[in-house]
């Protein structure tokens, strides 16, 4: 299809749970890309990959985060024992061979630890 | 390097009166730059591009934009405002080495009546 689509829509987890947000690129997309949006205008570049490859991962707090792009499966991005500030819109978005030329968003995951 | 200002934090304009959204970019490589909505609770939706084609871009809504090299800009014009372009918007800059996106501080529009 045409959309990134991402599940779930929201979530809610207590500190020290575990999250996982999947996100399922548009098909054809080479480049799937992570963004937390932490405050309502700051936009936080984690990881990206060019197909089941990691592209680029000098954004990810490794520690506790962790993402994955399978073949013929959703793209995932997991965060071991959450924490507070982990509270944000997590957004995906795929483009095309060519990544420059555009990048669709999805609608995004947010994520609330409490 | 790349990174995005956008001049204006808020803009309030009357319905059908023009909105001119005001971005300049600085990138160390040819840059492709990009506009995005995003009402309230919602995803980031494409309005319009720029990769190195025509300079003045048009866009869905009836939004549009100009990339002037010269003056390192790439403002957001729509000749008529609508209630429903009450929004924030975002000016994003991309490189073509590493396809990082960089996002400005983003602009708020309401639209009166």
């Amino acid at each position: 299809g045409e959309e990134v689509a991402q599940t779930p829509k929201h979530l809610v987890r207590g500190e020290g749970q575990k999250a996982k947000l999947y996100c399922a690129p548009i098909k054809g997309h080479s480049y799937v890309f992570w963004y937390q949006q932490v405050l309502k205008n700051e936009f936080k570049f984690l990881i990206s990959f060019q197909n089941e490859n990691v592209f680029d991962e000098t954004g990810m707090p490794k520690e506790r985060f962790s993402a994955k792009c399978l073949p013929n499966s959703p793209c995932s991005l997991e965060i071991q024992a959450t924490k507070l500030e982990d509270s944000a819109v997590y957004f995906c978005a795929s483009s095309p061979k060519q990544a420059h030329y555009g990048y669709t968003f999805g609608s995004g995951t947010r994520l609330t630890v409490v | 390097a790349q990174s995005v200002t956008q001049l204006d934090s808020h803009v309030s304009v009357s319905e059908g009166t023009p909105v001119l959204l005001r971005c300049n970019y600085s990138s160390s490589y040819s840059p492709s730059l990009f506009w995005y909505v995003q009402h309230p609770n919602k995803g980031l939706q494409l309005l319009l591009k720029y990769t190195s084609a025509a300079t003045l871009v048009k866009g869905i809504n009836g939004f549009e934009a100009e990339f002037k090299k010269s003056e390192t800009s790439f403002h957001l014009t729509k000749p008529s405002a609508h209630m429903s372009d009450a929004a924030e918007y975002f000016c994003v800059v991309s490189s073509s080495n590493d396809y990082k996106l960089s996002f400005g501080a983003g602009t708020t529009v309401t639209v009166r009546a």
